[in-house]
C-alpha cells in the first residue's frame, strides 16, 4: 500500500499549456518534497515544504502543502519541452528524513 | 563537484548469481541511503547509514540482501543469490545531515536485470 498517491499517473500536453499534479495521503506528514526525474538519471529535488498551507513559487512552477499537511500539489504554468520528466513527491514523517515515503510519481510529456 | 557516484550503471546477470552494486556518495556526507525503483512500487528505501553505520534496514527485502558502508567514502549493496525479482533500479544517495530542510543527492542508478 502507498502511504502518498499520486495523479494522474501519466499526463500529455502541449508546450504553453497548464497543468497540475496531486500527491495525497490519509496520513499527516512534517515535511513534504517534490522531485523531478528525468531518464536515465536520479530524483533532483525541487523543493521542501514543512508547514501547512505553505505555497512556494519556482519560476513557473508553484507547490501548495495542503492545511491539514496530508495533500500537496504541484502547478506549472505554461509548461516547456523541458519540463518534461518524471514528478515524485516524497514526505517526511518527524524531523529527520530517514523514513522518507514517495510517491509513484507523474509522468508528464510536454509535446512541442 | 562530484556528485554521487554508482556502478555499475548497467548490469545484466542470471539468477542465482551474487550481484554488487558501488557507491561512492559525496564527500562530507554524513548519511548514505539505499533506494530501489521499479514501476509497480515506485522508490523503496532499502537501508540507510549515518556516520558509516546502518541505522534502518527494515526495507532490505529479504536475507539475500545485505549492505556495508566500510568507510565513509564507499558503500555496497550485495544480492546473493539474484532473482528475477530483483530486476529494477537502484539508487544511492547522500545526504550532509538530518533535518527536514536537506536536500538527498541521488547518484544516476545501478539497473539491474537478473534473467
Amino acid at each position: 500500500t502507498q502511504l502518498l498517491e499520486q495523479s494522474p499517473q501519466f499526463l500529455s500536453i502541449q508546450e504553453g499549456e497548464n497543468l497540475t499534479v496531486y500527491c495525497n495521503s490519509s496520513s499527516v506528514f512534517s515535511s513534504l518534497q517534490w522531485y523531478r526525474q528525468e531518464p536515465g538519471e536520479g530524483p533532483v529535488l525541487l523543493v521542501t515544504v514543512v508547514t501547512g498551507g505553505e505555497v512556494k513559487k519556482l519560476k513557473r512552477l508553484t507547490f501548495q502543502f495542503g492545511d491539514a499537511r496530508k495533500d500537496s500539489s504541484l502547478h506549472i504554468t505554461a509548461a516547456q519541452t523541458g519540463d518534461t520528466g518524471l514528478y515524485l513527491c516524497a514526505g517526511g514523517r518527524g524531523s529527520t528524513l530517514g523514513r522518507l515515503y514517495f510517491g509513484r510519481g507523474t509522468q508528464l510529456t510536454v509535446w512541442p | 563537484d562530484a556528485g554521487v557516484i554508482q556502478s555499475p550503471r548497467h548490469e545484466v546477470t542470471e539468477m542465482g548469481q551474487e550481484v554488487t552494486l558501488r557507491c561512492k556518495p559525496i564527500s562530507g556526507h554524513d548519511y548514505l541511503f539505499w533506494y530501489r525503483q521499479t514501476m509497480m512500487r515506485g522508490l523503496e528505501l532499502l537501508i540507510y547509514f549515518n556516520n558509516n553505520v546502518p541505522i534502518d534496514d527494515s526495507g532490505m527485502p529479504e536475507d539475500r540482501f545485505s549492505a556495508k558502508m566500510p568507510n565513509a567514502s564507499f558503500s555496497t549493496l550485495k544480492i546473493q543469490p539474484s532473482e528475477p525479482r530483483d530486476s529494477a533500479v537502484y539508487f544511492c544517495a547522500s545526504s550532509p545531515n538530518f533535518g527536514q530542510y536537506n536536500t538527498i543527492y541521488f547518484g544516476e542508478g545501478s539497473w539491474l536485470t537478473v534473467v
